[in-house]
Protein backbone atom coordinates (compact mmCIF):
# COMPACT_ATOMS: atom_id res chain seq x y z
CA UNK A 1 0.00 0.00 0.00
CA UNK A 2 1.42 3.73 -1.05
CA UNK A 3 1.57 6.01 1.94
CA UNK A 4 3.11 9.10 2.57
CA UNK A 5 3.66 10.84 6.02
CA UNK A 6 5.29 14.16 6.47
CA UNK A 7 6.45 15.13 9.68
CA UNK A 8 8.40 18.46 10.99
CA UNK A 9 5.69 21.38 11.17
CA UNK A 10 5.45 23.99 13.60
CA UNK A 11 6.05 27.38 14.66
CA UNK A 12 8.70 29.45 13.62
CA UNK A 13 9.60 32.96 14.01
CA UNK A 14 9.51 35.08 10.56
CA UNK A 15 13.55 34.48 8.95
CA UNK A 16 13.86 31.29 10.43
CA UNK A 17 14.31 27.72 9.37
CA UNK A 18 12.40 24.47 8.94
CA UNK A 19 12.85 20.83 7.47
CA UNK A 20 9.82 19.03 6.55
CA UNK A 21 9.82 15.67 5.78
CA UNK A 22 7.90 12.92 4.34
CA UNK A 23 8.40 9.17 4.48
CA UNK A 24 7.49 7.10 2.25
CA UNK A 25 6.61 3.57 2.01
CA UNK A 26 4.80 1.16 -0.95
CA UNK A 27 7.00 2.81 -3.59
CA UNK A 28 10.66 4.07 -4.33
CA UNK A 29 10.92 8.13 -3.67
CA UNK A 30 13.55 8.41 -6.45
CA UNK A 31 11.57 6.22 -9.46
CA UNK A 32 8.91 8.36 -9.10
CA UNK A 33 8.49 12.56 -9.85
CA UNK A 34 7.78 14.06 -5.92
CA UNK A 35 6.06 17.40 -5.00
CA UNK A 36 5.52 19.62 -2.38
CA UNK A 37 1.66 21.28 -2.41
CA UNK A 38 0.88 24.26 -0.04
CA UNK A 39 -2.27 25.49 1.12
CA UNK A 40 -2.91 28.55 3.73
CA UNK A 41 -5.41 28.73 5.69
CA UNK A 42 -8.42 29.03 3.86
CA UNK A 43 -7.14 29.21 0.92
CA UNK A 44 -6.38 27.30 -2.61
CA UNK A 45 -3.96 24.96 -3.55
CA UNK A 46 -0.30 26.24 -4.32
CA UNK A 47 2.14 23.92 -5.91
CA UNK A 48 5.66 24.65 -4.06
CA UNK A 49 8.57 22.51 -5.62
CA UNK A 50 9.20 19.38 -7.87
CA UNK A 51 12.21 16.76 -8.07
CA UNK A 52 12.24 14.94 -11.22
CA UNK A 53 13.52 10.82 -10.78
CA UNK A 54 16.88 12.46 -12.46
CA UNK A 55 17.22 14.63 -9.50
CA UNK A 56 16.45 18.01 -11.37
CA UNK A 57 14.57 20.35 -9.29
CA UNK A 58 12.15 23.42 -10.11
CA UNK A 59 10.38 25.83 -7.24
CA UNK A 60 7.76 28.16 -7.41
CA UNK A 61 8.81 31.96 -7.76
CA UNK A 62 7.42 32.55 -4.40
CA UNK A 63 9.83 29.95 -2.28
CA UNK A 64 12.94 29.96 -4.96
CA UNK A 65 16.16 30.88 -3.61
CA UNK A 66 14.33 30.03 -0.21
CA UNK A 67 13.21 26.30 -0.33
CA UNK A 68 15.42 22.92 -1.50
CA UNK A 69 13.88 19.89 -1.95
CA UNK A 70 15.48 17.14 -1.63
CA UNK A 71 15.76 12.84 -0.94
CA UNK A 72 17.02 10.56 0.91
CA UNK A 73 17.19 7.14 -1.03
CA UNK A 74 18.38 4.88 1.61
CA UNK A 75 15.65 6.51 3.71
CA UNK A 76 13.11 6.60 1.00
CA UNK A 77 12.23 10.22 2.45
CA UNK A 78 11.70 13.56 0.74
CA UNK A 79 12.70 16.77 2.32
CA UNK A 80 11.92 20.33 2.06
CA UNK A 81 14.05 22.62 3.29
CA UNK A 82 12.73 26.10 4.21
CA UNK A 83 15.15 28.82 5.39
CA UNK A 84 14.17 32.70 5.68
CA UNK A 85 10.59 32.20 6.11
CA UNK A 86 8.10 34.57 5.96
CA UNK A 87 4.47 34.99 7.48
CA UNK A 88 2.83 34.30 4.02
CA UNK A 89 4.72 30.55 4.26
CA UNK A 90 2.35 29.58 6.79
CA UNK A 91 0.15 26.59 5.52
CA UNK A 92 0.12 23.11 5.60
CA UNK A 93 2.52 21.93 3.54
CA UNK A 94 1.42 18.30 1.30
CA UNK A 95 3.60 15.97 -0.25
CA UNK A 96 2.45 14.06 -3.48
CA UNK A 97 3.81 11.52 -5.74
CA UNK A 98 3.22 12.55 -9.65
CA UNK A 99 2.52 9.73 -11.98
CA UNK A 100 4.90 10.41 -14.46
CA UNK A 101 3.41 7.80 -16.75
CA UNK A 102 0.23 9.06 -17.18
CA UNK A 103 -0.29 12.68 -17.37
CA UNK A 104 1.84 13.87 -14.08
CA UNK A 105 -1.30 14.07 -11.73
CA UNK A 106 -0.51 13.86 -8.10
CA UNK A 107 -1.97 10.27 -7.41
CA UNK A 108 -0.74 10.23 -3.58
CA UNK A 109 -0.78 12.81 -1.10
CA UNK A 110 0.50 12.79 2.46
CA UNK A 111 -2.00 13.96 5.42
CA UNK A 112 -0.69 17.36 5.38
CA UNK A 113 2.27 18.97 8.43
CA UNK A 114 1.29 22.51 9.86
CA UNK A 115 3.97 24.95 9.64
CA UNK A 116 2.99 28.53 11.51
CA UNK A 117 5.44 31.52 10.74
CA UNK A 118 4.61 33.97 13.55
CA UNK A 119 6.54 35.86 16.45
CA UNK B 1 2.85 31.54 -16.70
CA UNK B 2 -0.67 28.96 -17.53
CA UNK B 3 -3.47 30.28 -15.36
CA UNK B 4 -6.68 28.40 -14.66
CA UNK B 5 -10.03 29.19 -13.99
CA UNK B 6 -12.56 27.57 -12.44
CA UNK B 7 -16.31 28.35 -12.36
CA UNK B 8 -18.09 28.80 -10.33
CA UNK B 9 -16.45 29.40 -7.46
CA UNK B 10 -19.52 27.86 -5.49
CA UNK B 11 -22.03 25.98 -5.90
CA UNK B 12 -25.31 25.11 -3.46
CA UNK B 13 -27.12 21.71 -4.78
CA UNK B 14 -29.27 18.48 -3.41
CA UNK B 15 -28.47 15.25 -2.96
CA UNK B 16 -29.58 13.38 -6.22
CA UNK B 17 -28.70 16.48 -8.49
CA UNK B 18 -26.25 16.73 -11.28
CA UNK B 19 -23.60 19.09 -11.23
CA UNK B 20 -20.81 20.43 -13.46
CA UNK B 21 -17.65 22.29 -12.81
CA UNK B 22 -15.80 24.45 -15.16
CA UNK B 23 -12.37 25.09 -15.51
CA UNK B 24 -10.35 27.19 -18.00
CA UNK B 25 -6.27 27.52 -19.25
CA UNK B 26 -5.17 30.35 -20.45
CA UNK B 27 -3.62 28.46 -23.19
CA UNK B 28 -4.03 25.23 -24.38
CA UNK B 29 -3.08 22.18 -22.09
CA UNK B 30 -3.97 19.63 -24.11
CA UNK B 31 -5.57 16.53 -21.82
CA UNK B 32 -3.04 17.36 -19.49
CA UNK B 33 -6.15 18.48 -16.71
CA UNK B 34 -6.61 16.89 -13.50
CA UNK B 35 -9.24 17.30 -10.77
CA UNK B 36 -9.08 16.64 -6.89
CA UNK B 37 -11.81 16.46 -4.18
CA UNK B 38 -10.73 17.76 -0.92
CA UNK B 39 -12.65 17.49 2.25
CA UNK B 40 -12.42 19.43 5.53
CA UNK B 41 -9.31 19.29 7.49
CA UNK B 42 -8.51 16.60 4.57
CA UNK B 43 -5.85 16.10 1.93
CA UNK B 44 -6.63 16.68 -1.71
CA UNK B 45 -7.98 12.98 -3.50
CA UNK B 46 -7.56 12.31 -7.27
CA UNK B 47 -10.95 11.96 -9.22
CA UNK B 48 -10.04 12.31 -12.89
CA UNK B 49 -6.82 12.62 -14.37
CA UNK B 50 -5.67 13.31 -18.38
CA UNK B 51 -9.34 15.21 -18.28
CA UNK B 52 -11.47 12.13 -18.38
CA UNK B 53 -9.96 9.21 -17.10
CA UNK B 54 -11.79 7.79 -13.83
CA UNK B 55 -9.06 7.12 -10.90
CA UNK B 56 -8.62 3.82 -9.61
CA UNK B 57 -11.57 3.09 -6.41
CA UNK B 58 -13.70 6.36 -7.64
CA UNK B 59 -17.14 6.21 -8.22
CA UNK B 60 -18.69 6.08 -11.56
CA UNK B 61 -20.79 8.94 -10.90
CA UNK B 62 -17.78 11.26 -11.65
CA UNK B 63 -17.16 12.26 -15.03
CA UNK B 64 -14.51 14.78 -16.42
CA UNK B 65 -14.34 15.84 -20.15
CA UNK B 66 -12.90 18.55 -22.23
CA UNK B 67 -9.09 19.39 -23.99
CA UNK B 68 -7.63 21.93 -25.37
CA UNK B 69 -8.46 25.32 -22.81
CA UNK B 70 -11.94 24.34 -21.57
CA UNK B 71 -12.57 20.97 -19.21
CA UNK B 72 -15.91 19.97 -17.59
CA UNK B 73 -16.18 17.96 -13.85
CA UNK B 74 -19.49 16.04 -13.91
CA UNK B 75 -21.30 14.64 -10.95
CA UNK B 76 -23.85 12.92 -12.51
CA UNK B 77 -26.04 12.32 -8.84
CA UNK B 78 -24.58 14.10 -5.67
CA UNK B 79 -24.56 12.05 -2.75
CA UNK B 80 -23.73 13.06 0.96
CA UNK B 81 -20.12 12.80 0.91
CA UNK B 82 -19.49 14.51 -2.58
CA UNK B 83 -20.23 17.80 -0.74
CA UNK B 84 -16.90 19.45 -0.83
CA UNK B 85 -14.15 21.33 -2.69
CA UNK B 86 -12.86 20.60 -6.06
CA UNK B 87 -9.79 21.78 -8.05
CA UNK B 88 -8.60 21.44 -11.34
CA UNK B 89 -5.09 21.37 -11.66
CA UNK B 90 -2.92 21.65 -15.02
CA UNK B 91 -0.05 19.21 -15.66
CA UNK B 92 1.07 20.56 -19.34
CA UNK B 93 3.80 22.92 -18.24
CA UNK B 94 5.19 20.92 -15.61
CA UNK B 95 7.38 21.93 -13.89
CA UNK B 96 4.27 24.58 -12.73
CA UNK B 97 1.43 22.34 -11.72
CA UNK B 98 -0.98 25.71 -11.72
CA UNK B 99 -3.97 24.79 -9.53
CA UNK B 100 -7.85 26.47 -9.97
CA UNK B 101 -8.63 28.46 -7.31
CA UNK B 102 -11.37 26.13 -6.02
CA UNK B 103 -15.20 25.45 -6.14
CA UNK B 104 -16.65 24.76 -3.04
CA UNK B 105 -19.61 22.20 -3.31
CA UNK B 106 -22.30 23.28 -0.66
CA UNK B 107 -26.13 21.16 0.31
CA UNK B 108 -28.55 23.48 -0.14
Amino acid sequence: EVQLVESGGGLVQPGGSLRLSCAASGFTVSSNYMTWVRQAPGKGLEWVSVIYTGGTTHYADSVKGRFTISRDNSKNTLYLQMNSLRAEDTAVYYCARADDSSAYELDYWGQGTLVTVSS
Amino acid sequence: DIQMTQSPSSLSASVGDRVTITCRASQSIRSFLNWYQQRPGKAPKLLIYAASSLQSGVPSRFSGSGSGTDFTLTISSLQPEDFATYYCQQSYSTPLYTFGQGTKLEIK
